[in-house]
């Protein structure tokens, strides 16, 4: 299994300004995701972040609004911009060597004002 | 769409007792089926993955998989407080990324 750690753990941010979650994996893994979770709610997966290219965003995600970077197999970042209180949630890497299994990271609580 | 259903409870069971938790799926090509448990607060935990029909047993866990009737079960035996969290079902097929469930709140009570 992978060690995954993400930061920061926590932020609180006004509205209008944007953040960047870095995640960390101990070892290369192919398959690094970002997801979001909303309290009392299940995963939505926002985009698989491809190494070395862009990353593929699921419906309603959009990069302009969710721009993530992976620059080799071990980190990941995603940056939500333009923050509005709707973007409050809790933001969960994710990584695995196969399609099948995935491990998550803490987990970053983002509360926008 | 794939869709991944499950009873969000809460389910409620003494201490001791047996823990059932189930979740069907629609997509009859999915291949590969898993169980994660999420503390509250905390971020999901792997506990289980099945791929073949039938009964895997893992200590206390057991998880159960019917492709033909499309769902998949996960049994707690002798269920302790510390099993309290949501469960979480994830279902993939192929190169397909997992598509989670809603989660099943399990309390377990003294």
């Amino acid at each position: 299994s992978a060690v995954i750690s993400q930061k920061p753990s926590r932020d609180i941010c006004q509205r209008g300004t944007s953040l960047t979650i870095q995640c960390q994996v101990d070892s290369q893994v192919t398959m690094m995701f970002w997801y979001r979770q909303q309290p009392g709610q299940s995963l939505t997966l926002i985009a698989t972040a491809n190494q070395g290219s862009e990353a593929t965003y699921e419906s309603g995600f959009v990069i302009d609004k969710f721009p993530i970077s992976r620059p080799n197999l071990t980190f990941s970042t995603l940056t939500v911009s333009n923050m509005s209180p709707e973007d409050s949630s809790i933001y969960l890497c994710s990584a695995g060597t196969s399609w099948d299994e995935q491990f998550f990271g803490p987990g970053t609580r983002l509360t926008v004002l | 769409q794939k869709e991944v259903e499950q009873n969000s409870g809460p389910l409620s069971v003494p201490e001791g007792a047996i823990a059932s938790l189930n979740c069907t799926y629609s997509d009859r090509g999915s291949q590969s089926f898993f169980w994660y448990r999420q503390y509250s607060g905390k971020s999901p935990e792997l506990i289980m993955s099945i791929y073949s029909n039938g009964d895997k047993e893992d200590g206390r866990f057991t998880a159960q998989l019917n492709k033909a009737s499309q769902y998949v079960s996960l049994l707690i035996r002798d269920s302790q407080p510390s099993d309290s969290a949501t469960y979480l079902c994830a279902v993939s097929g192929g190169s397909y990324i997992p598509t989670f469930g809603r989660g099943t709140s399990l309390i377990v009570h003294p």
